[in-house]
């Protein structure tokens, strides 16, 4: 059975431009979920999308949007990217949701703003 | 104060020790506990998943939940060097919005 997959791996880009990211959750799972992780803040919740719809929502400013397809492959989109948005983003399937925290992570793209 | 709080270690120990790793909360509404494992560069593996108190084994891993004391433990039995790796602790639930809260996590480094 296939894990999850995101792309890119890694990416660089510049104050100001923006990015998309994308995850292919693991074959039946309706539930992809996204987070930040960083060395200052650790590992933190951005929004969680069920069956193509935003379910659960973290603390990150609007700038931060994602959106899910009906074939549940989600994408992650960072506008006017600041240099605090370097990180490593990380999405996570489920079957059911985080309300379970039963998760499959990817193994993230790594985002470095210059 | 962070509502999950994890020792960040490093934890250093030799190999065959057992490893004990916890973390404390403070929202009472936390109802289901998880254990991740992160190796350098990817991403965080499920371990361990508890629902409300109590002790769960697998293999060389033991998870304690003690909702009364608002703690988790998480214990490594026989540690090998490849359980180096970041430890880290998440809890959520029906009444705390279902929003999953990590701890920082706990870098541990089991020694040869």
């Amino acid at each position: 059975k296939a894990g999850v997959t995101q792309t890119p791996r890694y990416l660089i880009k510049t104050r100001g431009q923006q990015v998309t990211l994308s995850c292919s959750p693991i074959s039946g799972h309706r539930s992809v979920s996204w987070y930040q992780q960083t060395p200052g803040q650790g590992l933190q919740f951005l929004f969680e999308y069920f069956s193509e719809t935003q379910r659960n929502k973290g603390n990150f400013p609007g700038r931060f949007s994602g959106r899910q397809f009906s074939n549940s492959r989600s994408e992650m989109n960072v506008s006017t990217l600041e240099l605090g948005d370097s990180a490593l983003y990380l999405c996570a399937s489920s079957q059911s949701g985080i309300s379970t925290g039963e998760l499959f992570f990817g193994e993230g793209s790594r985002l470095t703003v210059l | 104060q962070k509502e999950v709080e994890q020792d960040p270690g490093p934890l250093s120990v030799p190999e065959g020790a057992i490893v004990s790793l916890n973390c404390t909360y403070s929202n009472s509404a936390f109802q289901y506990f998880m254990w991740y494992r992160q190796y350098s560069r990817k991403g965080p593996e499920l371990l361990m998943y508890t629902y409300s108190s109590g002790n769960k084994e697998d293999g060389r891993f033991t998870a304690q939940v003690d909702k009364s004391s608002k703690y988790i433990s998480l214990f490594i039995r026989d540690s090998q060097p490849s359980d180096s790796a970041t430890y880290l602790c998440a809890m959520t639930g029906t009444a705390a919005g279902n929003k999953l809260t990590f701890g920082g996590g706990t870098r541990v480094l089991v020694k040869p």
